[in-house]
């Protein structure tokens, strides 16, 4: 069965802190995703990259940056974690737009 | 770019009762339409999606949708609903045979069913 894995189901960080975010696909995509959800909000894609070491801004990249040194493992930073930055936070894979999997989430508190 | 609509936020509807999620969508090019449904404190679960040929599409648990392409819609419908149906659902589209596309979701349409 093909996987996006999240290493963290709950997080609760410090305001200030860098948070690393990692997800782990075992499909061999070369689509990765991130996305933040938010009540009221849906989804909504931070970064995503299409290649190793290729990164593209979705609608809300600030206060975020990205990491994609092997084709399975992309890696979500929070540069300086901000109370605003609390959310559920998703990655995802996907070949060709066809069918996408995504990580079960992890559930990121800034206090 | 893409976009997605979902027209409603909040659905209340009674059990065994119809239901129609409205979706509509913009792209300057052709694209891929997806339902997901997520249930309380789950993750998402891929209720069925199109990508070409037939517009009527049928999903999981009794679910299906019309890809209307005149109108830019992709509603979902379900002739007789459960309790265990309550959940959020997100219309999502993605853009066709293009490198690194991303799935673009609507805001979700809370669908709570009650006795």
């Amino acid at each position: 069965d093909v996987k996006v894995t999240q290493s963290s189901r709950y997080l609760v960080k410090r305001t200030g802190e860098k948070v690393f975010l990692e997800c782990v696909q075992d499909m061999d995509h070369e689509n990765m995703f991130w996305y933040r959800q938010d009540p009221g909000l849906g989804l909504r894609l931070i970064y995503f990259s299409y290649d190793v070491k290729m990164k593209e801004k979705g609608d809300i990249p600030e206060g975020y940056s990205v990491s994609r040194e092997k084709k399975e493992r992309f890696s979500l930073i929070l540069e300086s974690a901000s109370t605003n930055q609390t959310s559920m936070y998703l990655c995802a894979s996907t070949w060709g737009g066809y069918g996408y999997t995504f990580g079960s989430g992890t559930r990121l508190t800034v206090v | 770019a893409q976009s997605v609509t979902q027209l409603d936020s909040q659905v209340p509807v009674f059990e065994e009762a119809p239901v129609e999620l409205r979706c509509n969508y913009s792209s300057s090019v052709s694209v891929y339409l997806f339902w997901y449904v997520q249930y309380p404190n789950q993750g998402l679960q891929l209720l069925l999606k199109y990508l070409s040929g037939s517009t009527l599409v049928k999903g999981i648990n009794g679910f299906e949708a019309e890809f209307n392409k005149s109108q830019t819609s992709f509603h979902l419908r379900k002739p007789s609903v459960h309790i265990s149906d309550t959940a959020e659902y997100f219309c999502a589209v993605s853009a066709l045979n293009q490198a690194g596309t991303a799935l673009i979701f609507g805001k979700g349409t809370t669908l709570s069913v009650s006795s």
